[in-house]
């Protein structure tokens, strides 16, 4: 079974960086397109970061996404921490058609 | 701006069959999309339980698959899913989505619909 691992929680401080990290058990998080989406207290999840890298179109620049194959690990990095980052955030990736979801990681900004 | 929007019972009784519908306004259904469901529960996180193509095509998360049907109504601009056999472990908030056939990405989500299993 394909697992997507990612940290329980994290906090840091308005203003400061945050990485989230998203490791995958097997196979290759390289080759697969990797996801991330926000989801706020109440809300359904939208995308900040799709095919690892990219980010839709009125997602702020503060937030950034990298692959790093020798980890077979995604990271999801938000600089520049507002209140409104305060959030749960989802990786995605695949294993073969079968789409599959990191545990997700909880922001709190403090 | 394309919208959706779940709907179905929000209590189902052990055994029975559950049936959602996803309205999808603002866009057309026929469209190069795979139209999801995906489901989000506290201790299991979210889901992906499978998608219909607007052809009828649909691909099952295997650990679901023999309990899942999914279909597409065209004329109606709506797609569904029946999840039969259910127990207290398929309580969750469910979502209909739209996954990007190039992109790979889920956007957007209805706001989701709460189903509860209890006799």
């Amino acid at each position: 079974n394909f697992v997507l691992t990612q940290p329980h929680s994290v906090s840091e401080s308005p203003g400061k960086t945050v990485t989230i990290s998203c490791t995958g058990n097997s196979g290759s998080i390289v080759s697969n397109f990797v996801q991330w989406y926000q989801q706020r207290p109440g809300s359904a999840p939208t995308t900040v970061i799709y095919e690892g890298i990219q980010r839709p179109s009125g997602v702020p620049d503060r937030f950034s996404g990298s692959i790093d194959s020798s980890s077979n690990s995604a990271s999801l990095t938000i600089s520049g921490l507002q209140a409104e980052d305060e959030a749960d955030y989802f990786c995605q990736s695949y294993d073969d058609r079968n789409r599959v979801f990191g545990g997700g990681t909880k922001l709190t900004v403090l | 701006q394309v919208q959706l929007q779940e709907s179905g019972p929000g209590l189902v009784r052990p055994s029975q069959t559950l049936s959602l519908t996803c309205n999808v306004s603002g866009g057309s259904i026929n469209s190069d999309y795979y139209w999801s469901w995906i489901r989000q529960t506290p201790g299991k996180g979210l889901e992906w339980i499978g998608y219909v193509y607007y052809n009828g095509n649909t691909y099952y998360n295997p650990s679901l698959k023999s309990r899942i049907h999914m279909s597409v109504d065209t004329a109606k601009n709506q797609f569904s899913l029946k999840l039969t056999s259910m127990t207290a472990a398929d309580s969750a908030l469910y979502y209909c989505a739209r996954e990007s056939v190039t992109n790979n990405w889920f956007d957007p989500w209805g706001q989701g619909t709460l189903v509860t299993v209890s006799s």
